[in-house]
């Protein structure tokens, strides 16, 4: 079975700063996808990134990148100017893969980290 | 874009009555869902596995008769808390994958129970 850990259960950021998001996972499986959802107030889950465990490149979506270490299986989320609606609860997430390459669909996730956005 | 649609997103039932969720494909067929259970600020924990045709298959710990799981079609599953207790108030969110391999996840909006 995987294990997701995010040890921070709340971290803070002035408006227009970075911010980095800790997440490492364990497991024993060589292919997976590696997540990180943002789930505001209103408890929707927004797809925030996506990693693709084979892909040693780093997944990038505009102000938010990743920093896959596979070896360490570490998977920090970097947020870069930051803004106020970003304040939200992020979860970071695994998902195993078949030899076959499909998804077991299923998730496992991390404990959260409740970002707040000061201006 | 996928949609996957939940219904209702709020229900208030009385203790020992029944309540179900519906969790909908809107524009995909989702061979599998996937259905969580999230306590206030925590994290969200995989109560059971969806699929269409079978047999739901439930995570250790969750009580099968307590959670019933129907996947009828390719587009629906619904979530019947059966005998509910206040204990069962939580937030309830499904999760689909479009077809039987797909990478991509889709949740619904999610449903807040309370058992009054």
């Amino acid at each position: 079975a995987q294990t997701v850990t995010q040890s921070q259960p709340e971290m803070s950021v002035q408006e227009a700063e970075t911010v980095t998001l800790s997440c490492t996972y364990d497991t024993s499986e060589n292919n997976y996808y590696l997540f990180w959802y943002k789930q505001p107030p209103s408890r929707q889950m927004i797809l925030v990134i996506r990693q693709e465990a084979y892909k040693q490149q780093n997944a990038t979506e505009n102000r938010f990148s990743v920093n896959f270490q596979k070896a360490a299986k570490s998977f920090s989320l970097k947020i870069s100017d930051s803004q106020l609606g970003d304040t939200a609860m992020y979860f970071c997430a695994f998902m195993g893969v078949n030899a076959g390459g499909t998804s077991y669909g299923k998730l496992t996730f991390g404990q959260g980290t409740i970002l707040t956005v000061h201006p | 874009g996928a949609v996957v649609s939940q219904h209702p997103s709020r229900v208030i039932c009385k203790s020992g009555t029944s309540v179900k969720i519906e969790c909908r494909s809107l524009d995909f067929q989702a061979t599998t869902m996937f259905w969580y259970r999230q306590f206030p600020k925590q994290s969200l924990m995989l109560m059971a596995t969806s699929n269409e045709g079978s047999k739901a298959t439930y995570e250790q710990g969750v009580e099968k008769d307590k959670f019933l799981i129907n996947h009828a079609s390719l587009t629906l599953s619904t979530l019947t808390v059966t005998s509910a207790h206040p204990e069962d108030s939580s937030f309830y969110i499904c999760s689909a994958r479009r077809g039987s391999g797909g990478n991509t996840i889709y949740f619904g909006e999610g449903s807040w129970l309370t058992v009054v």
